[in-house]
């Protein structure tokens, strides 16, 4: 089944306690995708990626890290969380490397609680 | 850089009535109007999308039409039923300056249809 999935789903951590939140697909995708949603501001693109080694930031890149080593997967990190980061994250994938003007699919979603 | 506005915030409507989203957009540069639907709890997932090219794609009860002279879309819904209740958002996709294009997103539209 084609699909894009996310780990963990649900995460609490306290404030500066390294994490990471894995995407991974396998549809083959080259676009691969950061974004978190928050109540009123809608989706925000955190950091995106071309392809294996291409990667580069969106609209609110500070605080997050990314790395893209294999065309599957796209993992997000925080290096020292904060309670501002608390949110909903989406990863998405599509199968250009322009990206942005086809489908996006999205994860399942991390919603993520940083005290 | 771009911005995308959505109109209204919530919405609500009788089962059976028709229901409208409208956005704007500021970059003329855009060229590609995604609308996903976002279920709670779910992920977004793309319901219809337009290009600059068309002025209006139709999908069985689902329309989009596209001004792009004013910098305006909307989604339209005929015969709302109870399933179609989500959150809405609309986005815009373009090269912007760069590499590749981006895509941005609305702040959502939450449509309740009453039965």
């Amino acid at each position: 089944e084609a699909q894009v999935t996310q780990n963990p789903r649900y995460l609490i951590t306290v404030t500066g306690k390294k994490l990471t939140v894995t995407c991974s697909q396998n549809m083959n995708h080259e676009y691969m995708s950061w974004y978190r949603q928050d109540p009123g501001l809608g989706l925000r693109q955190i950091y995106y990626s071309m392809n294996v080694e291409v990667t580069d930031k969106g609209d609110v890149p500070e605080g997050y890290k990314v790395s893209r080593k294999e065309k599957r997967n796209f993992p997000l990190i925080l290096e020292s969380p904060s309670p501002n980061q608390t949110s909903l994250y989406f990863c998405a994938s599509s199968l250009s490397p322009t990206g942005t003007q086809e489908t996006q699919y999205f994860g399942p979603g991390t919603r993520l609680l940083v005290l | 850089g771009e911005n995308v506005e959505q109109h209204p915030s919530t919405l609500s409507v009788q089962e059976g009535d028709s229901a409208v989203i409208k956005c704007t957009y500021s970059d003329s540069a855009s060229n590609y109007f995604p609308w996903y639907k976002q279920e709670l709890g779910k992920r977004p997932q793309l319901i219809i999308d337009i290009r600059s090219n068309v002025g209006e794609k139709k999908d069985q009860r689902i329309a989009v039409t596209l001004n792009k002279t004013a910098k305006h879309f909307s989604l339209h819904i005929t015969e709302t039923q109870p399933e179609d209740s989500a959150v809405y958002f609309c986005a815009a996709s373009g090269f912007y300056g760069g590499a590749t294009n981006k895509l941005i997103f609305g702040t959502g539209t939450l449509l309740a249809v009453q039965p």
